[in-house]
Formats: structure tokens, sequence, C-alpha cells
């Protein structure tokens, strides 16, 4: 039970660059989310899903792409990568979406530097 | 929307003292008060929560307060180690997701 596998762990892109972060979950979560964690700003949600074929945006959801083909995979996509970008990004999981007693669980990070 | 603020932003004691750290949220529907803890090159971990129905909770040298009419919650960490310097966000439920205050980063002292 490896709990929430994020890749890459480091990355740095070019200005206008696209690149893919990739998440699973072996937990069999039906809710996933991607945070962008900045300096003095805590963590912001981008985007999440409640379920396999079912995305929403989040609070800070431009620039950026989300898909779920599978309930095990939530991949984050910069269309054309900005330095605004640059930043720590964590996927969670929880079994169900927020709640009383809904634990999420996060991966380890991913740190994207856009130069 | 909800708005989380959280104080302090830094935060030092001595090993053994008690440490508090403060949060505020605008929503009063908010329902679900997590706090995590996040250490270094790591991701966060959830570490207490409290539901609005209770007002104190308590897991050993951890425990959480609510006053749902002040809109305000706290975690108080007492008899610190040194394995406890990290940091710590809070968080309240809103709609199906959650929003995060700032952090607080804890040191503690040997």
């Amino acid at each position: 039970n490896a709990g929430v596998t994020q890749t890459p762990k480091f990355q740095v892109l070019k200005t206008g660059q696209s690149m893919t972060l990739q998440c699973a979950q072996d937990m069999n979560h039906e809710y996933m989310s991607w945070y962008r964690q900045d300096p003095g700003m805590g963590l912001r949600l981008i985007h999440y899903s409640v379920g396999a074929g079912i995305t929403d945006q989040g609070e800070v959801p431009n620039g950026y792409n989300v898909s779920r083909s599978t309930t095990e995979d939530f991949p984050l996509r910069l269309l054309s990568a900005a330095p605004s970008q640059t930043s720590v990004y964590f996927c969670a999981s929880s079994y169900s979406i927020s709640g009383p007693g809904n634990t999420i669980y996060f991966g380890e990070g991913s740190w994207l530097t856009v130069v | 929307g909800e708005n989380v603020e959280q104080h302090p932003s830094t935060l030092s004691v001595q090993e053994g003292d008690s440490a508090v750290i403060k949060c505020t949220y605008s929503d009063s529907a908010s329902n679900y008060f997590p706090w995590y803890k996040q250490e270094l090159g790591k991701g966060p971990q959830l570490i207490i929560d409290i539901r609005s129905n209770v007002g104190e909770k308590k897991d050993q040298r951890i425990a959480v307060t609510l006053n749902k009419t002040a809109k305000h919650f706290s975690l108080h960490i007492t008899e610190t180690q040194p394995e406890d310097s990290a940091v710590y966000f809070c968080a309240a439920s809103y709609g199906q997701n959650f929003v995060f205050g700032p952090g607080t980063r804890l040191s503690v002292l040997p």
C-alpha cells in the first residue's frame, strides 16, 4: 500500500513548455485533488475530482488541466508553463468528498521551477 | 467564500514548553476543522481534527479547541519535543473541499 504517489519529484521547465505531473493512489479513493503550495499562502486548490470521469475547478485553475479516466490516476497538465507556476504541487486523495472525519492523504510533493 | 487566517506565522518555544496556534474562519457553514503537520520535504499529514458539534478534542500531547460563536479554533501542543518542529496548517471545510490557513512554522529549541 503506497498511498499517494507523485512523479516527478523535481522538474525544471522553460517558459512555454508543457508537462504532466502524475498522481496515483492505491486506496480506492473516490476523491482526488491537486494543490499548489507557495510561501505564506498555504495550500490552494487547483482542480479536484469526486470520481472517475468527473472533474471540477478549484481556487486557482488557470493554466492547468486535469482528467480522471480511472479511479487510481489523476494527472495534472501544465499547458504552457509560466514563471508564476513555479511552486510545490501536492496531489491528495480521500475516501469521499470532504467532510467530518474524512481524512485527506497527501503525496510527497513535486517541486516545479519554470525559468 | 471561506477565508482562513492563521497566527502566528512563526513560533519558537523551548523544549518542554507549550505551543498554541490560532485560526479563524469566516463561513459559519464550515463544520469540520482538521490540522495538518508538514515536515521538511514531505506532504502534510493529518494530526488531529474536530467537528463543529464538539468544543474540544485531545490526543496525548495535542489538543484542539473550537469556538463556533467566535469562529475560531486553536491547536495546543504540550510538553513540546524537537520532533514537533514542522509547519502546521489549519483548515476549514468548505463545500466539497477545504480552505487552508497560510501555515505556522514551529521551532522547538533544545
